[in-house]
């Protein structure tokens, strides 16, 4: 079965740059997304399609997806960031989750 | 602003059957663009889909859990619904129903798809 590779936690200051990486199997021949999830809340998606951002989501929070890996990217981090994050991609119909990221911002 | 509520018992006994229900509003469960979706989440754990439905009835679910799932829809009530039998605790979980927005790619022509609402879930506990 597919799977998506995530690393456990990423730590950022304030106003820097946190980049989450998700490893797949030729994932840059499928697209990719994300979701964020704050404590206790359910998850929001914040990029669809490698690098779309739905409406209501701040121009800080981007994406790529190229090769073996997808990365969201988040410019001038917030303290409000702070959350766990999933990538996301479909295998023959199926959903795939990669484990998560939590993001820390100290 | 389309909401997701998803609502059913917070307690199964092993063995039995979990059942959960959807209920999508301000939006049709039977406009042409969305499928639906189950996902869920143990405690402490990663996300798993579930499976989805579309409108006409089609489903597709995750190979780990098809023997055990079966997911239906009631256009009439605007809701969807779960079942999964044979619960053990592994099945304990907070579970969330979400709208699966699908969108045609013309340069790849195929269909893309992406859970773009979700519900706030609900907490279910397999325990005698």
């Amino acid at each position: 079965s597919y799977e998506l590779t995530q690393p456990p936690s990423v730590s950022v200051s304030p106003g820097q740059t946190a980049s989450i990486p998700c490893s797949g199997d030729k994932l840059g021949d499928k697209y990719a997304c994300w979701y964020q999830q704050k404590s206790g809340q359910s998850p929001v998606l914040v990029i669809y399609q490698d690098y779309k951002r739905p409406s209501g989501i701040p121009e800080r929070f981007s994406g790529s997806n190229s090769g073996n890996t997808a990365t969201l990217t988040i410019s001038g981090t917030q303290a409000m960031d702070e959350a766990d994050y999933y990538c996301q991609a479909w295998d023959t119909s199926t959903a795939v989750f990669g484990g998560g990221t939590k993001l820390t911002v100290l | 602003q389309v909401q997701l509520q998803e609502s059913g018992p917070g307690l199964v006994k092993p063995s039995q059957t979990l059942s959960l229900t959807c209920t999508v509003a301000d939006d049709s469960i039977s406009s042409p663009d969305y499928y639906w979706s189950w996902i869920r989440q143990p405690p402490g754990k990663g996300l798993e889909w579930i499976g989805y439905i579309y409108s006409s009835g089609s489903t597709y679910y995750n190979p780990s859990l098809k023997s055990r799932v079966t997911i239906s829809i009631d256009t009439s009530k605007n809701q969807f619904s779960l079942k999964l039998s044979s619960v053990t605790a592994a099945d304990t979980a907070v579970y969330y129903c979400a709208r699966v927005h699908s969108i045609w790619i013309p340069q790849n022509l195929e269909y893309y798809y992406y859970m773009d609402v979700w519900g706030k879930g609900t907490t279910v506990t397999v325990s005698s």
